[in-house]
């Protein structure tokens, strides 16, 4: 069964860059037709998709909101894929969670079924 | 973006009740939603995709139904473990987003 983990430091210093991976354990990062993807939620808060990433690589979309700052990368062999998140604020403090989306021919589409445990990172000095 | 709006915000309902959430999409989204429920401390998990389709090992007293702009999630005979934060979320135009969410307690 497959699983998502994420890791980074929990802490970030204003204006630096924020550098998460997500690991994919039990299963192939390259199987399937998938998009991985990141969404965060601030505390008590509602829930932001930041972008995604096609397993090749070939294909990112970015939430336009956060698009200059906003890198998504993949390494298949690793069977990771990773944000990076540039200048960031306190608004940028949230919970980060990296979750598989279904696409094309497979089963729920365009859905977020298996999420990772989410990390907390907060932003300050 | 697509803004997808939520209601109520938050409910109170007792043991054995039928609680129905409303997600409303600014434009027509045709079937495009999926529902998410959100427990304490714990990621999401999805109920309903594709708005009225119930997802493997989800249990049956949930159910989703609507098209195109309005569409609602129900829960025919709530349960004590159902307390969580319910999410609609479309996938009809990038960028995804999520209603802002209804809070369900128990009264």
């Amino acid at each position: 069964q497959v699983q998502l983990q994420e890791s980074g430091p929990g802490l970030v210093k204003p204006s630096q860059t924020l550098s998460l991976t997500c690991t994919v354990s039990g299963g192939s990062l390259s199987r399937g037709t998938y998009y991985w993807s990141w969404i965060r939620q601030p505390a008590g808060k509602g829930l932001e998709w930041i972008g995604r990433i096609s397993t090749s690589g070939s294909t990112t979309n970015y939430n336009p909101s956060l698009k200059s700052r906003l890198t998504i990368s993949v390494e298949t062999s690793k069977k990771q894929f990773s944000l990076k998140l540039s200048s960031v604020t306190a608004a940028d403090t949230a919970v980060y969670y990296c979750a598989r989306e279904g696409v094309g021919a497979a089963p729920l589409k365009g859905a977020f079924d298996i999420w990772g445990q989410g990390t907390m990172v907060t932003v300050s000095s | 973006d697509i803004q997808m709006t939520q209601s109520p915000s938050s409910l109170s309902a007792s043991v054995g009740d039928r609680v129905t959430i409303t997600c409303q999409a600014s434009q027509d989204i045709s079937n495009y939603l999926n529902w998410y429920q959100q427990k304490p401390g714990k990621a999401p998990k999805v109920l309903i995709y594709d708005a009225s389709n119930l997802e493997t090992g989800v249990p049956s007293r949930f159910s989703g139904s609507g098209s195109g702009t309005d569409f609602s999630f129900t829960i025919s005979s709530l349960q004590p473990e159902d307390i969580a934060t319910y999410y609609c979320q479309q996938y009809d135009n990038l960028p995804f987003t999520f209603g802002q969410g209804t809070r369900l307690e128990i009264k």
